[in-house]
This record gives C-alpha cells, structure tokens and sequence, in this order.
C-alpha cells in the first residue's frame, strides 16, 4: 500500500517569513495529492490539491509543487500570519478500483509567531 | 450546506463502558470514513463505505470496534468494552467520489476520554 512521509513535524516561523512543509510517497501510482489544514479543535478542511498532470499549483499565499520523478511534493505558504497557525497533513491517493482513498501524512504543527 | 455533523463532540466514561459515536454525512455523498487522531499514531483511517456497504474495515484495531451504516444519511462506531487505550479523537468524513479525485469533508470530531 501506499506511505506517505511528512516533515518536518514541527515548524515554527516568525510572522511574514515563507514555511515549507515536505512529503514523500511510495506508490507510483498515486495520483492526487491533496493538503489539509486542521485549526485546533476542528476537524481537517482541504485547502489545496494537485494532480499528478500538474507540476506546480498556487492559490493566492499558498503553492503547491509535484515532482512525480522523485515522488515528492511540497506545501509552500509565503508572507506567513499568525492565523496560518495549525496542523497541515499531505496526502497521497490513487484511482485504486475507481476510488480515492486518500493516504495521510503525520502532519505538521505550523507555528507562526507575531 | 451543514457539513459532516458528529455526536456527542465530547464524551467521557468509564473503563469497559460501550461507546457510541455518530455522524451524520453531507447529503449526496457516497463515502463515508471514520478516522480515528491521536498523537502517537496520527490520523487513522479505521473503515470507510461506499453506498452505505463497508469496503474496507482493516484499520478496525479490534473486535471491540464495530461500524455501521444503516442508510445514507447515518453512521455509527460502537466501541464495547471501552478501554482507556480507546482515548482519542474520532473524525467522521464524507466525500462524493469523482474520476478527477475527491474532496473528504471532516466532521468537528468526537473526543472521546475513557478513564
């Protein structure tokens, strides 16, 4: 099955400061690489996706990039605020028998200092 | 759209006690999951239904853990007995499966203390 590696675990930056959270999976197959962003005491929300025919994918603070070679992906949050502040999981999935069923990583405790 | 609605959020018992949790999916979606967080071993995928048949239950830690889906609009996961290894935070999770991948949408969880 798939495995999905995540780091750091932890990662604390100051205000305005860019923060860069890493994962790898094992599953070439794999397809869809989904970012969740938990906020304390609520539940995972999804905040950006990539697909595997995409190399790089931005929503206005936050990038995502696909290296399907090295199995590698990668959360990037520029100019960081202190409401950036959570948990964000990477997660990898495939189209195993028509279904998405997505892979987790550990997850990264995201501190941004004011 | 009221989202992925779990109950009780919080819960608190005994030792060998059962234990109910409950959600309700998002109209129209065809998944449901139940994961279960801790911070040793992250978020656990426990079992998941597709059209309210359980396709995949390999992540259930044990007999004690059983899940049900009755119809499309409502899921349990029993833990009976209750043991205080069980402490944790339970999320239910629903998506509407799509050839292009899915969004899973988290329930607020079920935090569950058993001393």
């Amino acid at each position: 099955g798939e495995n999905v590696e995540q780091h750091p675990s932890t990662l604390s930056v100051q205000e305005g400061d860019s923060a860069v959270i890493k994962c790898t999976y094992s599953d070439s197959a794999s397809n869809y690489f989904p970012w969740y962003k938990q906020e304390l005491g609520k539940g995972p929300q999804l905040i950006i996706d990539i697909r595997s025919n995409v190399g790089e994918k931005k929503d206005q603070r936050i990038a995502v990039t696909l290296n399907k070679t090295a199995k590698h992906f990668s959360l990037h949050i520029t100019e960081t605020q202190p409401e950036d502040s959570a948990v964000y999981f990477c997660a990898a999935s495939s189209a195993w028998g028509g279904s998405y069923i997505p892979t987790f990583g550990r997850g990264t405790s995201l501190i941004v200092h004011p | 759209d009221a989202g992925v609605i779990q109950s009780p959020r919080h819960e608190v018992t005994e030792m060998g006690q059962e234990v109910t949790l409950r959600c309700k999916p998002i109209s129209g979606h065809d998944y449901l999951f139940w994961y279960r967080q801790t911070m040793m071993r992250g978020l656990e995928l426990l079992i998941y239904f597709n059209n309210n048949v359980p396709i995949d239950d390999s992540g259930m830690p044990e007999d004690r853990f059983s899940a049900k889906m009755p119809n499309a609009s409502f899921s349990t996961l029993k833990i009976q007995p209750s043991e205080p290894r069980d402490s944790a935070v339970y999320f239910c999770a629903s998506s509407l499966q799509k050839s292009s991948g899915n969004t899973i949408y988290f329930g607020e969880g079920s935090w569950l203390t058993v001393v």
